[in-house]
């Protein structure tokens, strides 16, 4: 069956980075693409950017552009989502989202990640 | 950049009809989904390209779209239905994403 595990809360400092996990397992990277989205505490979700299938394609939200590189490992089947420069306004709940689009088609998420939950604090 | 409005709360009594709607300039070209949010987990797929229902998802949830705006309608919305319900779409070029703001569901 289709699952997604991610890595575990973390503390970073404000101007640090990080970099959050998502094991796939079920299917492999080469034929869905990943979706990274975050939730604020009390707000609502918030689409980061996808990866996607076969080619690896990243396209980014342009709020993130510059600080953020999703990446893909098909030797383990996980994908990471790296972000730099943070602020306390990073702090959120940081998912991860089995994506159904292709290059030629939008389509929607399916199967979602636990959330890793981020906290900038210093 | 491209935006998605909902209202930001919507409140009905058991067993009455909720509907949530969406609102984009380009949903008349592209497919909206929507998606159940409940206190501390991770959202879940209830209505696909705009009017289709995952298997498992209750015969009450139902999605219609006419024009600029989607609705997500809960035909006789139970308690267990209270939760916050996100459309998600993309701009027209398909390639950036983005959700509505949410919209809280009280069923009292």
């Amino acid at each position: 069956q289709v699952q997604l595990v991610q890595s575990g809360a973390e503390l970073r400092e404000p101007g640090a980075s990080v970099k959050v996990s998502c094991k796939a397992s079920g299917y492999t990277l080469d034929i869905f693409g990943t979706s990274w989205v975050r939730q604020a505490p009390g707000q609502g979700l918030e689409w980061m950017g996808w990866i996607s299938d076969y080619n690896y394609k990243t396209t980014y939200s342009q709020k993130f552009q510059g600080r953020v590189t999703m990446t893909a490992d098909t030797s383990t089947n996980t994908a990471y989502l790296e972000l730099r420069s943070l602020t306390f306004d990073d702090t959120a709940v940081y998912y991860c989202a089995r994506d159904l689009s292709h290059s030629w088609e939008f389509r929607h998420l399916d199967y979602w990640g636990q959330g890793s939950l981020i906290t900038v604090a210093s | 950049s491209y935006e998605l409005t909902q209202p930001p709360s919507v409140s009905v009594s058991p067993g009455q009809t909720a509907r949530i709607t969406c609102s984009g300039d380009v949903l008349p070209k592209k497919y909206a989904y929507w998606y159940q949010q409940k206190s501390g987990q991770a959202p879940v797929l209830v209505i696909y390209e705009d009017t289709k229902r995952p298997s498992g998802i209750p015969e009450r949830f139902s999605g219609s779209s006419s024009g600029t705006v989607a609705t997500l309608t809960i035909s006789g919305a139970q308690v267990e239905d209270e939760a916050d319900y996100y459309c998600y779409s993309t701009d027209s070029s398909a390639n950036h994403r983005v959700f509505g703001g949410g919209t809280k569901l009280t069923v009292l």
